[in-house]
């Protein structure tokens, strides 16, 4: 069974650049998470989805990120613009029990 | 969700068993414990968890003490691919929103 897929795997952009993120969850998990995980410290929740709908977006910052989860499958992750203090590992993660979360290995997002 | 409490690093030889702690004294009746790990350069993988009985599975043992108050992870011969920070995380059914600290950092030495 393939795991949680993200892209691109590394990018660097500079600052005020946009820049996207894309994560496939594992097929039939409903609940997709994205986390971010500055360096040294534990991942941090952004969004989590139910299907299309966001659940939980609390800790987005909306005035430069967005995400979205058409169809309920895919979801993507855009910063615009990105700021230096955005250098961090995105993680995708998608589940289908309470608790038991499948994480991608991430993408790592440095902004010079 | 219930505040957590593990030391911030620990080292294991290989072959023995690693005993990672953790302090949760304010969990509540609901609230269950999980464990993660995460090694270096890779997403975060589920170990296993608990809500008061010991639990048990192919990657390792999980002990909760009787008040809960607090738990021990144990890989029981702990290899070097162990190497990992491991994360207790408490949080209550319903709540879906696992909140990570900063774990333990285990190194397993050879």
């Amino acid at each position: 069974e393939a795991g949680v897929v993200q892209s691109p795997r590394y990018k660097i952009i500079e600052k005020k650049q946009p820049v996207a993120f894309w994560c496939n969850p594992i097929s039939g998990h409903n609940t997709l998470y994205w986390y971010l995980q500055n360096l040294g410290q534990g991942p941090e929740l952004l969004i989590r989805y139910e299907n299309e709908e966001a659940v939980d977006d609390s800790q987005l910052p909306k005035d430069r990120f967005s995400a979205e989860r058409l169809k309920g499958v895919d979801s993507t992750l855009k910063i615009q613009p990105a700021e230096l203090g955005d250098s961090a590992v995105y993680l995708c993660a998608s589940s289908t029990e309470f608790g038991e979360l499948f994480f991608g290995e991430g993408s790592r997002l440095t902004v010079l | 969700d219930a505040k957590t409490t593990q030391p911030p690093s620990m080292d294991c030889a290989e072959g023995r068993a690693a005993n990672l702690p953790c302090n949760h004294s304010t969990i509540s009746g609901n609230e269950y414990v999980y464990w993660y790990r995460q090694i270096h350069s890779q997403g975060p993988q589920y170990i296993i968890h608990g809500l008061k009985n010991n639990e048990t599975n192919e990657m390792a043992s999980l002990i909760i003490t009787e008040d809960r108050k607090s738990s021990t992870l144990i890989l029981p011969h702990a290899t070097l691919r162990d190497t990992a920070v491991y994360y207790c995380i408490v949080i209550g059914f319903g709540n879906e929103k696992l909140t990570f600290g900063t774990g333990t950092r285990l190194t397993i030495i050879p």
